[in-house]
C-alpha cells in the first residue's frame, strides 16, 4: 500500500462539463501515471508525470489533460466530458524507473457521463 | 501494434484444482509484471521477472519467464477461493529514456468452494 488515495470516488456528470479528478500519494513516488480501464480494452494510459510539472502523453490523452504542481498531486482534467469517457480511472505511483520497482494503484474512480 | 495476449480469458475451477494462465508476445520485454485485481479495487503487483527463463514463487504461485522474454506463465497450485480475480499481465518496452508498459486484458478466474 504506497498511500495512494483518489477523490471523487465515484461521479456522475452530463456531456459537456469539465471534470477533475484528483490523486494523491504520501510516498513521495517520482512518477504518477492516469489509466483507465474498460471492458475489451483493459487498461490504457492517458498521461504519466516523471516530476513536479513534467508530463507527457500516454496512448489515449485526447480530451484529457493533466497537472502536477506538487510532488504528491496529479491531477486529471476532462476538458468536455462525453460518453465515451465513462470508464473506471486509476492513478498509479512508481519511486523510480528500475525494473524491479513496484507500481502501486489506487482504488479507482468510477466516472459515469451521461 | 504492440499486443500481449492473456489466455484463457475466463477460467472457472473447483478449489484444490491446478491452473496455468499465459501470456504471449512477438515483442521483446525487458521485464514482465503481473497483478491481481479484485473487484472495485486497483491492481496489486504479484511479481515481476526480469531475466529470460526466471522462475518466481509466492506461495501457491509460480511465475515464469520464457527464455525469450516473449512471454510469461503463471501457475497456481490448489487454488482457493481467495484466489478469485482478475490476472494481468504487463509487459515493459523500453524506448530511449522511457519506459512502456504493454497491458493484457486480463484473465478472469473464479475459484468455487
Amino acid at each position: 500500500d504506497a498511500g495512494i488515495t483518489q477523490s471523487p470516488r465515484h461521479k456522475v456528470t452530463e456531456t459537456g462539463t469539465p471534470v477533475t479528478l484528483r490523486c494523491h500519494q504520501t510516498e513521495n513516488h517520482r512518477y504518477m501515471y492516469w489509466y483507465r480501464q474498460d471492458p475489451g480494452h483493459g487498461l490504457r494510459l492517458i498521461h504519466y508525470s516523471y516530476g513536479v510539472k513534467d508530463t507527457d502523453k500516454g496512448e489515449v490523452s485526447d480530451g484529457y489533460s493533466v497537472s502536477r504542481s506538487k510532488t504528491e498531486d496529479f491531477l486529471l482534467t476532462l476538458e468536455s466530458a462525453t460518453s465515451s469517457q465513462t470508464s473506471v480511472y486509476f492513478c498509479a505511483t512508481r519511486p523510480g524507473q528500475g525494473e524491479r520497482e513496484t507500481q502501486y494503484f489506487g482504488p479507482g474512480t468510477r466516472l459515469l457521463v451521461l | 501494434t504492440q499486443l500481449l495476449e492473456q489466455s484463457p480469458q475466463f477460467l472457472s475451477i473447483q478449489e484444490g484444482e491446478n491452473l496455468t494462465v499465459y501470456c504471449n508476445s512477438s515483442s521483446v520485454f525487458s521485464s514482465l509484471q503481473w497483478y491481481r485485481q479484485e473487484p472495485g479495487e486497483g491492481p496489486v503487483l504479484l511479481v515481476t521477472v526480469v531475466t529470460g527463463g526466471e522462475v518466481k514463487k509466492l506461495k501457491r504461485l509460480t511465475f515464469q519467464f520464457g527464455d525469450a522474454r516473449k512471454d510469461s506463465s503463471l501457475h497456481i497450485t490448489a487454488a482457493q477461493p481467495g484466489d478469485t480475480g482478475l490476472y494481468l499481465c504487463a509487459g515493459a518496452l523500453k524506448a530511449g529514456n522511457n519506459r512502456k508498459l504493454i497491458w493484457g486484458l486480463g484473465t478472469s478466474l473464479a475459484v468455487n468452494p
